[in-house]
């Protein structure tokens, strides 16, 4: 099976800030990961897929990179509404593991 | 639009069988993979297995010897069963047509 590690666990940072998340897998995930959006009591939202691909409706501060076994999510501009908590997924083959997940607090 | 809706019990007993079921719209099961994910209390996402356009599955291994999911496509509904309940399978347990579409999931608290 695919491990996901995701760091940090837990972020605090103001408004106006950018910030970055990785997911490093255990092996090479050839680009397949995606990147959601929970809010508490919310279904995971869909922010990026195929690492670096910007789903429908996300707002430009958010950006994916990475290949291979590494990859990274980063907030441009942090507004009110970013502060919440962020997952990655590995795409490519079953099981679908998450990483851990990021809580991005306010400072 | 796409719709999922997940539906069962709030409330199971310690070593009983949970049975959930998905009613999807918008689009049909044989094109399309339907996945089950939940989420405990204050915890992480936590994949649980797949069903595939085809009708095939695949499961987290430290839940396939509990865990079964399949599906009635005339009805369009998609099903989770687990057996062997734990207390530390409370959680909510959402379905999804990932990575896009999800429900709103159901929280199901294991308790005697």
């Amino acid at each position: 099976d695919i491990q996901m590690t995701q760091s940090p666990t837990s972020l605090a940072a103001s408004v106006g800030e950018s910030v970055t998340i990785t997911c490093l897998a255990s092996e090479d995930i050839y680009g397949s990961l995606v990147w959601y959006q929970q809010k508490p009591g919310k279904s995971p939202q869909l922010l990026i897929y195929g690492a670096t691909i910007l789903e429908d409706g996300i707002p430009s501060r958010f950006s994916g990179s990475g290949s291979d076994t590494q990859y990274s999510l980063k907030i441009n501009s942090l507004q009110p509404e970013d502060f919440a908590s962020y997952y990655c997924q590995n795409g490519l083959s079953t099981p679908l593991t998450f990483g851990s997940g990021t809580k991005l607090e306010i400072k | 639009q796409v719709q999922l809706k997940e539906s069962g019990p709030g409330l199971v007993k310690p070593s009983e069988t949970l049975s959930l079921t998905c009613t999807v719209s918008g689009f049909s099961l044989t094109s399309y993979h339907v996945s089950w994910v939940r989420q405990p209390p204050g915890k992480g996402l936590e994949w649980m297995g797949v069903i595939w356009g085809d009708g095939s599955t695949a499961y987290n291994s430290a839940l396939k010897s509990r865990l079964s999911i399949s599906r009635d496509t005339s009805k369009s509904q998609v099903f989770l069963k687990m057996s062997s309940l734990k207390t530390e399978d409370t959680a909510t347990y959402y379905c999804a047509r990932a990575p896009r579409d999800w429900g709103q999931g159901v929280m199901v608290t294991v308790s005697s």
